[in-house]
């Protein structure tokens, strides 16, 4: 019944490695987006999608790499592992993309990642 | 651009009330206001459009004042839920990225 539910919640992994998380949604959004929440609680946008075709990319290095197989899923590869990338993982949807008309943004329990 | 939001901090005993502000140096067309408890996702409180009216949930009202690019949440007669960081999100000038502040921790004490 969660409307938003990702994988895994938690996961520590070592530097250097490659690892992804998945996202699904079934409230029938059309747009999907992936945060990242550092240790000062910021939270920011990384990227969203709206019915598959990526809309937001802010500077995240290459090493994150989104991919949407249909407007119900959106997972987040990222490469290369490094320390500073040890925070928690939020993916969350929304109605449409028009901040403008009131769209809120429902966000998932989050995927805590810890990078050693 | 980041909104400020302001105190960083707030430390309540329980039935007082709080104000949590949220400003920008840009226009703003909407204003949205989550709050997250510790360990769990944010989770929507209110938005306030452009034009639109002041929005109440429960007991925690806000306002916009979009001369003056801020909101306000207004926490009254406090409760121990009330505890959390709030955070607002503002769409800016046209566009569709929602920004977050830096959030405000709301500590109720019994």
């Amino acid at each position: 019944d969660t409307a938003v539910s990702q994988t895994p919640k938690y996961l520590v992994t070592q530097m250097g490695n490659d690892k992804s998380i998945k996202c699904e949604q079934n409230l029938g959004h059309d747009t999907m987006y992936w945060y990242k929440q550092d240790s000062k609680k910021f939270l920011k946008i990384m990227f969203s999608y709206n019915n598959k075709e990526l809309i937001i990319n802010e500077t995240v290095p290459n090493r994150f790499s989104p991919k949407s197989p249909d407007k119900a899923h959106l997972n987040l590869h990222i490469n290369s592992l490094e320390l500073g990338d040890s925070a928690v993982y939020f993916c969350a949807s929304s109605q449409g993309i028009r901040r403008t008309s009131g769209n809120t943004i429902y966000f998932g329990e989050g995927s805590w990642l810890t990078v050693v | 651009q980041q909104p400020v939001q302001s105190p960083q901090a707030v430390i309540l005993r329980e039935g007082e009330d709080a104000v949590i502000n949220c400003s920008s140096s840009k226009a703003l067309y909407s204003v949205h206001w989550y709050r997250q408890k510790h360990g769990e996702a944010p989770v929507f409180l209110m938005i306030l459009l452009k034009g639109g009216e002041q929005m109440r949930h429960e007991k925690i009202s806000a306002s916009f004042n979009e001369k003056k690019q801020q909101s306000s949440l207004y926490l009254t007669a406090s409760q121990l839920s009330y505890s959390g960081t709030y955070f607002c999100g503002t769409a800016q000038g046209g566009s569709e990225k929602l920004v977050f502040g830096k959030g405000t921790k709301l500590t109720v004490n019994p």
